[in-house]
């Protein structure tokens, strides 16, 4: 199995951009689809990107995926940062066998 | 529009099994894939393993293989995740999600807290 590694913690400034990191441990980054979950505190998961870089009906444009292969990695990019996007954010991928969750990222709006 | 709806809060003893359960409406259950995922205090999500009503194929995550058993009532709509041998690293909120193509997880539960205590 491979794993996920989000940073732990990242914070920025209302108005502003912010950039997620999820690196695999091992087999390509583009071999399989990179999810990503917001979750608030007390709540479910909900998905923000899915298939790399989808959204679903309903989340902001400000919200955006992406896939590097020369890093291995996906990227969760949040712009114009809104009080409400304080959360934790994880990836998700899989494998033939199963599916992983990222590390998780808690993001603080200062 | 689906929803899933878990059943409630277990409280259990070390060593006791339990069997949490995930009823889909808006929806046939038979009609796509559900997981179970669950988050220790403060922690991550962590895949548990899935199954395809229609076909009853199941997969675990090697980490809960012998020890977690997933299934699926198509008649009522439901799937149930039974976990044994309790210890308090088992304490968590578990989660149902319905997948969608089998890659992600577009709705899911309310949770259910398990409390492995003594």
């Amino acid at each position: 199995n491979f794993m996920l590694t989000q940073p732990h913690s990242v914070s920025e400034s209302p108005g502003k951009t912010v950039t997620i990191s999820c690196t695999r441990s091992s087999g390509s980054i583009d071999s399989n689809y990179v999810q990503w979950y917001q979750q608030r505190p007390g709540s479910s998961p909900t998905t923000l990107i899915y298939e790399d870089n989808q959204r679903p009906s309903g989340v902001p444009d400000r919200f955006s995926g992406s896939i590097d292969s020369s890093s291995n990695s996906a990227s969760l990019t949040i712009s114009g940062l809104k009080a409400e996007d304080e959360a934790d954010y994880y990836c998700q991928s899989y494998d033939s066998s199963s599916h992983v969750f990222g590390t998780g990222t808690k993001v603080t709006v200062l | 529009q689906v929803q899933l709806v878990q059943s409630g809060a277990e409280v259990k003893k070390p060593g006791s099994s339990v069997k949490v359960s995930c009823k889909a409406s808006g929806d046939t259950l038979s009609s796509y894939a559900i997981s179970w995922v669950r988050q220790a205090p403060g922690q991550g999500l962590e895949w548990m393993g899935g199954i395809i009503p229609i076909s009853g194929t199941v997969a675990y995550a090697q980490k809960f293989q012998g020890r977690v058993t997933i299934t699926a009532d198509k008649s009522t709509s439901t799937s149930y995740m039974a976990l044994t041998s309790l210890t308090s690293e088992d304490t968590a909120m578990y989660y149902c999600a319905k997948m969608l193509s089998g890659t992600w997880f577009d709705y899911w539960g309310q949770g259910t807290l398990v409390t492995v205590s003594s």
